[in-house]
């Protein structure tokens, strides 16, 4: 992840909402991805947004996209337990993807 | 109806070995992937292939040895294994330049 950088950790109460970040390198990115790892489990894709959007609702997720910044976030609305998990954004630059970080989200009861 | 499979999801060995996993897509994918997840749970790209072809090799030791024998298949053999190979490897598949979609990994320890 050195080109895609995501804070490492973000505590959030039952309920509320989750707006997890990520900041990429490549302008030249066709998609950006939003992956979910629970604990021993593989990566799970949530959603993606093709670069010339600005944002995507599906269900409790939106994703917004600042292409001028580079800056990608995730909201997840009414967090549930079962969000707790690791959130990976990735970047596609041509066959590959390149991925953050990873951010861990706990739930607060 | 499992998308990408691999196997084993868990390999224990002592250094030096030779070890092999194997991952099978039945989407249809053109293209598969193998990742290698550290313990630091960072993400990097290992190997692609597109119809059976290598298009992506990120500096990976030659000890490490894809192999395609059909589009819906990739292995990755290992040869004389380190400590530091420990980690999770996830295969992955997609359409050419499309979403991957990924398996449920192999942990792999090497003692």
């Amino acid at each position: 992840g050195e080109d895609v950088e995501q804070s490492l950790f973000l505590s959030v109460r039952e309920g509320d909402s989750s707006v997890i970040n990520c900041t990429y390198t490549d302008s030249s990115s066709t998609y950006l991805y939003w992956y979910k790892q629970e604990p021993g489990a593989g990566l799970q894709l949530l959603t993606y947004i093709f670069s010339n959007m600005d944002m995507k609702q599906d269900q409790r997720l939106t994703v917004l996209l600042n292409k001028k910044d580079k800056h990608l976030s995730l909201r997840i609305a009414d967090t549930q337990t079962g969000d707790s998990a690791i959130y990976f954004c990735a970047e596609s630059q041509g066959e590959k993807l390149t991925f953050g970080t990873g951010t861990r989200l706990t739930i607060i009861p | 109806d499992t998308a990408v499979s691999q196997t084993p999801k868990y390999l224990v060995t002592q250094m030096g070995n030779d070890k092999s996993i194997k991952c099978e897509q039945n989407l249809g994918h053109d293209t598969m992937y193998w990742y290698k997840q550290d313990s630091k749970k960072f993400l990097k790209i290992m190997f692609s292939y597109n119809n059976k072809e290598l298009i992506i090799n990120e500096t990976v030791p030659n000890r490490f040895s894809p192999k395609s024998p059909d589009k819906a298949h990739l292995n990755l053999h290992i040869n004389s294994l380190e400590l530091g190979d420990s980690a999770v490897y996830f295969c992955a598949s997609s359409r050419r330049l499309d979403t991957q979609y990924f398996g449920p990994g192999t942990r792999l320890t090497v003692l």
